[in-house]
């Protein structure tokens, strides 16, 4: 099955600095990738996505990069608000099922 | 539209006892979902549905048994629960699978003594 391995696992950054984490992916037939935000006590909500004909995707501060060949696609938030923090997911589809990353931790610091 | 609902919020269990954790949506969504959530590992797939009357299994679906016999509920059952299944419980919809936003519910936290 997909295997997703999500990095790094914590990320604290100073407000208005960039925020990036990275994902890769093991099954090539995946065309799907979204991302999710999940806040304390909260199910988790997409926030982007990408589909496997696409290099890049921005949505205002938020931009997702895949590359299909090397099997790995990156969420890059620039000018970081306290707002901003959060566990983040990545996930990967294949045949009717997502498989998610480890999560990662943001603490944008005021 | 409430989305998706679950109940209970929260809920405690003796080794062997068996419960339902309930997940509905009025969405009219044809595909659900439930996950686990454990620290660090993420949210794995224990069953998902693709429509009414068809279920099947996820990453994790061993103690766990799912039906669907309408477009709206998607209930999940714990057999015989046991501390390895102390978790946060997740159920989301979507319109038709998976390529596609998911929309999750507010989490069920179990805790199995």
């Amino acid at each position: 099955g997909e295997n997703v391995e999500q990095h790094p696992s914590t990320l604290s950054v100073q407000e208005g600095d960039s925020a990036v984490i990275k994902c890769t992916y093991s099954d090539s037939a995946s065309n799907y990738f979204p991302w999710y935000k999940q806040e304390l006590g909260k199910g988790p909500q997409l926030i982007i996505d990408i589909r496997s004909n696409v290099g890049e995707k921005k949505d205002q501060r938020i931009a997702v990069t895949l590359n299909k060949t090397a099997k790995h696609f990156s969420l890059h938030i620039t000018e970081t608000q306290p707002e901003d923090s959060a566990v983040y997911f990545c996930a990967a589809e294949a045949g009717n099922m997502l498989t998610f990353g480890g999560g990662t931790r943001l603490m944008v610091k005021p | 539209n409430a989305g998706v609902t679950q109940t209970p919020k929260f809920q405690v269990l003796k080794t062997g006892q068996s419960m339902t954790l309930q997940c509905a949506q009025d969405m009219n969504h044809e595909y659900m979902s439930w996950y686990r959530q454990d620290p660090g590992m993420g949210l794995r797939l224990i069953h998902y549905s693709v429509g009414a009357g068809i279920t099947d299994q996820g990453e994790v679906p061993n103690g766990y048994n799912v039906s669907r016999s309408t477009t709206e509920d998607f209930p999940l059952r714990l057999l015989s629960a046991a501390p390895s299944q102390t978790s946060v419980y997740f159920c989301a919809s979507s319109y038709s699978g998976t390529s596609e936003q998911q929309f999750f519910g507010p989490g069920t936290r179990l805790t199995v003594l």
